[in-house]
């Protein structure tokens, strides 16, 4: 268990519909990024959250949205589901102050049928 | 914007072999982290190389970080098929304290019995 938690691990749905996913961050750690993972595309940059407060932002489609809560949690909504959209989906969190490694959650496998 | 390319894409070699991946930034870094990710796994931070020139080792492996700071190596020395995985470089740009980091595509080794 790696202190970074992501619900839920797998999710099934259809074209055009919207998903919500979880990231519940370690202990302490204030900031959180969020990743997509496809085959073809390796690790891409979403979305980073610090303390509340979006920081940085990559290519993350207007369709996808993410926010991060008072308890730091974060969640990442993805709507208007495409095919292209099926991927692994990692939250990482990372302690505050310092240029510290991230810590991985084991993500979400999203599935878009 | 920020590009790490990473090479090769992927590795296959025979147990007790050596290993060595490349990484390359279009930017300096301001520090550079490597991940190891085990198939159907996430993600797991293995170190940060801050300086120019740097040398880490931890057991088998080996990592150098540029003079320049804009490209990295992993070295493997003798390797065991506990070591297979894929095998990332990430980078943090200059002056950023709370930046993302930026993933190069990984190597993929398989290490043969």
């Amino acid at each position: 268990d790696s202190g970074v938690t992501q619900t839920p691990k797998h999710l099934i749905t259809a074209t055009g519909q919207r998903v919500t996913l979880r990231c519940s961050p370690r202990s302490g750690d204030l900031s959180v990024y969020w990743y997509q993972q496809s085959l073809d595309q390796g690790l891409q940059f979403l979305i980073q959250y610090y303390n509340g407060e979006e920081r940085a932002k990559g290519n993350i489609l207007e369709r996808f949205s993410a926010q991060q809560f008072p308890d730091l949690h974060s969640e990442l909504n993805l709507s208007s589901l495409e095919l292209g959209d099926s991927a692994l989906y990692f939250c990482a969190s990372s302690a505050p102050g310092q240029r510290a490694g991230y810590t991985f959650g084991s993500g979400t496998r999203l599935t878009v049928v | 914007g920020q590009q790490v390319m990473q090479i090769p894409q992927y590795q296959h070699v025979q147990e007790g072999e050596d290993f060595t991946t490349y990484c390359n930034s279009s930017t300096t870094l301001s520090n550079i982290q490597w991940y190891k990710q085990r198939p159907g796994g996430h993600p797991v931070f293995l170190i940060q190389l801050v300086k120019s020139g740097e040398v880490k080792k931890q057991k088998r492996l080996t990592f150098q970080f540029g003079e320049a700071k804009k490209n990295s190596s992993l070295h493997i020395t003798a390797t065991q098929t506990t070591d297979v995985g894929t095998y990332f470089c990430a980078g943090l740009g200059g002056g950023t304290s709370y930046g993302k980091l930026t993933f190069g595509q990984g190597t993929i080794l398989t290490v043969h019995p």
